[in-house]
């Protein structure tokens, strides 16, 4: 069973481009979590999804993100026009369920790193 | 603002003892999770705790929570050059969609 992949695991993109970011989950698992991880900080959770559904979004800057879990292929989190300020590593977490709000262990991918030059 | 806090941010120990984590958090929870990061890697679930438990082990690992003072901490028992790694909390609280809220983290540096 493999773990969760994300590609790239490394992406440059110059000011004003658009970057797309791809996590495909464990399988078995409908639930991908989308994190951002600036620089000697924590986790920063930015949307939730199931399947074709966007459970959570509170996260997510209001302008020039969006993201997806189409019914087939990965979850893909996009970021247009592209800013600095978006260099960071995106990190993609799966779970199994959530029943009722009670958590079960997520697994992370490696992430992938933006620079934005 | 964060859920949760960690502290010390930083910890440098040697190789044979023990190092503890602590992570204070603002609102009533779920549960609360560990994480283990390496440099430039995914995070690596280490254990959960549920809002009802107290205390939990998982080998060299024993996490303690104390919903009173709305604090949790991580203990490494004997710890080893590879515990060097960033060790986050994070907490779910109940009646959210799942998402975790994760704090600053606690570098942790094991010199051998």
């Amino acid at each position: 069973n493999a773990g969760v992949m994300q590609n790239p695991r490394h992406l440059v993109r110059r000011r004003g481009q658009e970057a797309r970011l791809r996590c495909s989950p464990m399988k078995g698992h409908s639930h991908v979590y989308w994190y951002r991880q600036l620089p000697e900080e924590g986790l920063k959770f930015m949307v939730y999804l199931q399947k074709e559904n966007i459970i959570d979004e509170s996260g997510m800057p209001k302008e020039r993100f969006s993201a997806e879990f189409p019914k087939e292929g990965p979850s893909i989190l996009r970021i247009q026009q592209v800013v600095r300020g978006d260099s960071a590593a995106y990190f993609c977490a799966s779970s199994p369920n959530n029943r009722g709000g009670e958590n079960t262990e997520a697994f992370f991918g490696q992430g992938t790193r933006l620079t934005v030059v | 603002s964060q859920q949760g806090e960690e502290d010390p941010q930083a910890l440098s120990i040697q190789e044979g003892e023990n190092a503890t984590m602590n992570c204070s958090y603002k609102t009533s929870i779920n549960n609360l999770q560990w994480y283990r990061q390496n440099s430039g890697r995914g995070l690596v679930h280490l254990i959960l705790i549920r809002s009802n438990e107290r205390e939990k082990h998982s080998g060299r690992l024993r996490v303690t929570l104390d919903t009173s003072k709305k604090s949790s901490s991580l203990l490494i028992t004997a710890s080893r050059a590879a515990d060097t790694a960033s060790y986050f909390c994070a907490t779910a609280f109940s009646g959210n969609t799942g998402k975790l809220i994760f704090g600053q983290g606690t570098t942790l540096q094991v010199k051998p």
